[in-house]
């Protein structure tokens, strides 16, 4: 079974300082999502990654993607409180059938 | 264009009852898929719809869980005898491509089931 992990699985942080999200995969994989969930909430798209070397940026988050490493990390730069979320990675199978999920990352952004 | 709806948004059952749950994709999506998420952990892959089939339904408990997508209508995740390991929430998602595609799966608001 295809494995995905994800770290830290929860992560505090000071406004205005970097960090980054590593996801790991057990398998080959050529695409590689990210969503963000609020609490109590349902996920919503960040990026999508579809192949090695891919990078994508919205605002202060950076996305990138190493498929023969099988990793990828979701760079935050300069953190805001409205930041504050979990942070899932999740992969897809060759066939496209399912997304497999990382663990998350419970991020806090505090003052 | 409305999202991916579920309903309920809120579910509670008592043990042995049956719960309901239904999943409207987003409009021009034809496949579906429905994952469980327990508290403080990702998502975990259930089922995997198109219409009037089954695709995938490798991450659903063989006993008492089903699921369909009917020619008309929402698909329906349906729990019989529910314990109260079942509660969870149960989120579905939609894309418009076939399996093997790039596209991205639209989540919907969930349903949030409580097992007394």
């Amino acid at each position: 079974e295809l494995k995905v992990e994800q770290n830290p699985l929860f992560l505090s942080m000071q406004e205005g300082k970097n960090y980054t999200i590593y996801c790991n995969y057990s398998t080959t994989s050529d695409r590689l999502y990210w969503y963000r969930q609020d609490p109590g909430k349902s996920l919503e798209s960040l990026f999508v990654l579809l192949s090695n070397g891919a990078v994508k940026q919205e605002g202060r988050l950076m996305a990138s993607l190493d498929t023969k490493a099988r990793l990828s990390t979701l760079h935050i730069t300069a953190a805001v409180h409205d930041l504050s979320a979990t942070y899932f990675c999740a992969v897809d199978t060759k066939t496209g059938n399912q997304f497999y999920f990382g663990t998350g990352t419970s991020l806090t952004v505090i003052p | 264009n409305a999202g991916v709806m579920q309903n309920p948004r809120h579910l509670v059952r008592r043990r042995g009852q049956e719960a309901r749950l239904r999943c409207s994709p987003m409009k021009g999506h034809s496949h579906v898929y429905w994952y469980r998420q327990l508290p403080e952990e990702g998502l975990k892959f259930m089922v995997y719809l198109q219409k009037e089939n089954i695709i995938d339904e490798s991450g659903m408990p063989k006993e008492r869980f089903s699921a369909e997508f009917p020619k008309e209508g929402p698909s329906i995740l349906r729990i019989q005898q529910v314990v109260r390991g079942d509660s969870a929430a149960y989120f579905c998602a939609s894309s418009p491509l076939l399996a093997g595609g790039t596209d991205t799966q639209y989540f919907g608001p969930g349903t949030r089931l409580t097992v007394l």
